[in-house]
């Protein structure tokens, strides 16, 4: 088990640009979280899967963010016309359930996108 | 709205010594509370763990309680180390263990 694992790693990206992070969990865990975190804050929560169900968005989600699971695996988080409001660190965690919850997260090392 | 308070953001400690860090919050009752701990453009590690009906609990040098009335709980490092110089979270979270609600962290500097 390597843990959570993140790509890339960094992203600087130009104003208006597409840019998609991928997120593999550890391998049993079944819940799988997305944080984004700004200098000097904690991380906000963003969104989680069950599986490969989407149950809660933040309404920090903007329509210009789509995150989706295949099959319960890994993820990947979309952001869409980037602005530089979106600069940041995007922690991805995961962790597992089962009826009466696990709720450590783990979290991978994060994404930094720079949008110029 | 939730509001999830971390006393102080730096905290400067001699080795040896033991940290103490404080977490409040309003507005929410938890099914129970976290702490990581978190490296420069590093992500969060989960360190600790404690439940509504749980008072206190340890793992090696760390203790962490957790007072639901006074809704607050503290983080003790015991015989602090420059290694533990790091930043600090408190989470909260629900009874169904989705979202956490993170603190902004309080840094704490353990000098030699």
């Amino acid at each position: 088990d390597t843990g959570v694992s993140q790509n890339p790693r960094h992203k600087i990206t130009k104003r208006g640009q597409n840019v998609t992070f991928r997120c593999d969990p550890i391998s049993e865990h079944n819940r799988l979280y997305w944080y984004r975190q700004t200098l000097g804050q904690g991380p906000e929560f963003l969104t989680y899967f069950q599986n490969e169900a989407q149950l809660e968005k933040s309404r920090l989600l903007s329509d210009r963010f789509s995150a989706e699971r295949p099959k319960g695996s890994f993820s990947t988080l979309e952001i869409q016309r980037t602005e530089q409001g979106d600069s940041a660190m995007y922690l991805c965690a995961s962790s597992f359930s089962s009826g009466a919850s696990s709720y450590e997260q783990y979290f991978g090392p994060g994404t930094r996108l720079t949008v110029t | 709205s939730q509001k999830i308070e971390q006393n102080s953001e730096a905290l400067n400690i001699q080795e040896g010594k033991t940290a103490t860090l404080t977490c409040n919050y309003t507005n929410y009752s938890p099914a129970y509370l976290q702490w990581y701990r978190q490296d420069p453009g590093r992500g969060p590690v989960f360190l600790l763990l404690i439940r509504e009906n749980e008072k206190e609990k340890r793992k090696e040098r760390l203790k962490v309680t957790f007072d639901t009335t006074l809704k607050q709980s503290l983080f003790h490092i015991t015989a602090s180390q420059p290694a533990d110089t790091a930043t600090y979270l408190c989470a909260l979270g629900n009874q169904a263990g989705t979202a956490l609600i993170f603190g902004k962290g309080t840094t704490l500097s353990v000098s030699s």
